[in-house]
């Protein structure tokens, strides 16, 4: 039973253009979701986050959109840059307790 | 600040054999987690420890077991290896309360590749 999930295994986009990745949920009691990056040969590193109380949280690049009623997530990135190649998981939390971490989406950035 | 230590980064077994993944932190954390990623599924939490002294399950926490040393040690057990447990570990950990923005989340260590055969 995959609670948070990522339908796109990759998504290849063109440097300078926005990359958008998505996530959908099931459990409406997830009150936190976070986004990871990932690079080969390396652990996961924070990202950005957003409250389950805001629809939308903005850090530079980087900008997450949360749909409750859609039970949806998706970080934009824009401009891409060829360093934003790597694999993205957004992850969910109730109450503070453990994340539930996306199958994961590979991102290409290319020149 | 070495942040999140794993040992050993590479580990090949063979079926039936057992060994332990060490994982240290050094930022003072309360909290610390084992998981596991596989092809296709992501990272699913094996088990983790809220404090020092408590250790509960995750959602794939069959074939492994763990001990909270102290505070800063956090170990994983693999009794008898089986092919299906080969995989990359993480370890993290964090300080306890509710995430924010940059504060209060995971820090994740480098991973440990085990191929069991």
């Amino acid at each position: 039973d995959q609670q948070v999930k990522q339908n796109s295994p990759s998504l290849s986009v063109q440097e300078g253009r926005i990359s958008i990745l998505n996530c959908d949920y099931t459990n409406s009691m997830f009150d936190y979701f976070l986004w990871y990056k990932k690079y080969p040969a390396e652990g996961p590193t924070f990202l950005i986050s957003i409250s389950s109380i805001k629809d939308k949280n903005e850090d530079g690049r980087f900008t997450v959109f949360l749909n409750k009623s859609a039970k949806h997530l998706s970080l934009h990135i824009v401009p891409s840059q060829p360093g934003d190649s790597a694999v993205y998981f957004c992850a969910a939390s109730v109450a503070a307790q453990k994340l539930v971490f996306g199958q994961g989406t590979r991102l290409t950035i290319n020149p | 600040n070495a942040g999140v230590t794993q040992t050993p980064k590479f580990q090949v077994l063979k079926t039936g054999q057992s060994m332990t993944l060490q994982c240290a932190q050094d930022m003072n954390h309360n909290s610390m987690y084992w998981y596991r990623q596989d092809p296709g599924m992501g990272l699913r939490l094996i088990y983790y420890s809220a404090s020092e002294g408590t250790t509960d399950k995750g959602e794939v926490p069959n074939g492994y077991n763990v001990s909270r040393l102290n505070k800063r040690e956090f170990s994983l057990r693999l009794e008898s290896a089986a092919p299906s447990q080969t995989s990359v570990y993480f370890c993290a950990s964090r300080y306890p309360g509710q995430w924010s923005s940059g504060a209060n989340v995971l820090t994740f260590g480098a991973g440990s590749r085990l191929t069991v055969l």
